[in-house]
């Protein structure tokens, strides 16, 4: 079945600089991308997706990338700010191959003042 | 505009016995998924209901079962709980059951088994 690595399990930045946070996928069927931000005690919530037909998306301070051929896309985030630090997934989906999501392991993001 | 909401919010149980967890979908959507998310992991997929049917399960033995009403609000049951089945469960919405969209995800309900 698929499988999502993600990279690193954790990351700590001084506020203000940049984090990227790496994912790999197997399935070369996957054809949507997204990333979720999860803050202790609440739930998923997307911050920003990616479909296999685009190369690159950004929204504000986060932008997210991807490279079919190597299969694997990336979070980054600029600026970064104490509320940005929470734990990010990253997930893929086949529209051909089902409703599921396979989330990676997750990254602990932590933005130190 | 109510977002998925989840019921309880906090469960503790017994080796072996069961628990039904609940869900409402965020208004308008019609296909609920449920994941479970082990401590320190990613979600990892249950299964999802459209139109009252599993349409997809993933890998999780029988005692997990569920069941979505025509308002589309749906259960997860889980019999002869073990003390692997701690973890948080969420349940996500979204339309017209293909994704592609965004998966709304409920605050999870916190199962511990002792």
């Amino acid at each position: 079945g698929e499988n999502v690595e993600q990279h690193p399990s954790t990351l700590s930045v001084q506020e203000g600089d940049s984090a990227v946070i790496k994912c790999t996928y197997s399935d070369s069927a996957s054809n949507y991308f997204p990333w979720y931000k999860q803050e202790l005690g609440k739930r998923p919530q997307l911050i920003i997706d990616i479909r296999s037909n685009v190369g690159e998306k950004k929204d504000q301070r986060i932008a997210v990338t991807l490279n079919k051929t190597a299969k694997h896309f990336s979070l980054h985030i600029t600026e970064t700010q104490p509320e940005d630090s929470a734990v990010y997934f990253c997930a893929t989906h086949n529209t051909g191959g089902g409703n599921k999501l396979t989330f990676g392991t997750g990254t602990q993001l932590k933005v130190e003042l | 505009d109510a977002g998925v909401t989840q019921s309880p919010t906090h469960l503790i149980k017994t080796r072996g016995q069961q628990v039904t967890l609940r869900c409402s979908p965020k208004s308008g959507h019609d296909t609920v998924s449920w994941y479970q998310q082990a401590l320190g992991q990613g979600p990892q997929f249950i299964f999802q209901y459209y139109e009252e049917e599993e349409r997809q399960r993933g890998n999780f033995p029988d005692r997990f079962s569920g069941h979505q009403f025509p308002n589309y609000s749906s259960e997860l049951n889980v019999n002869a709980l073990l003390l692997g089945d701690s973890a948080l469960y969420l349940c996500a919405s979204l339309w017209g059951r293909r994704l592609g969209t965004e998966a709304f995800f409920g605050q999870g309900t916190r199962l511990t088994v002792v």
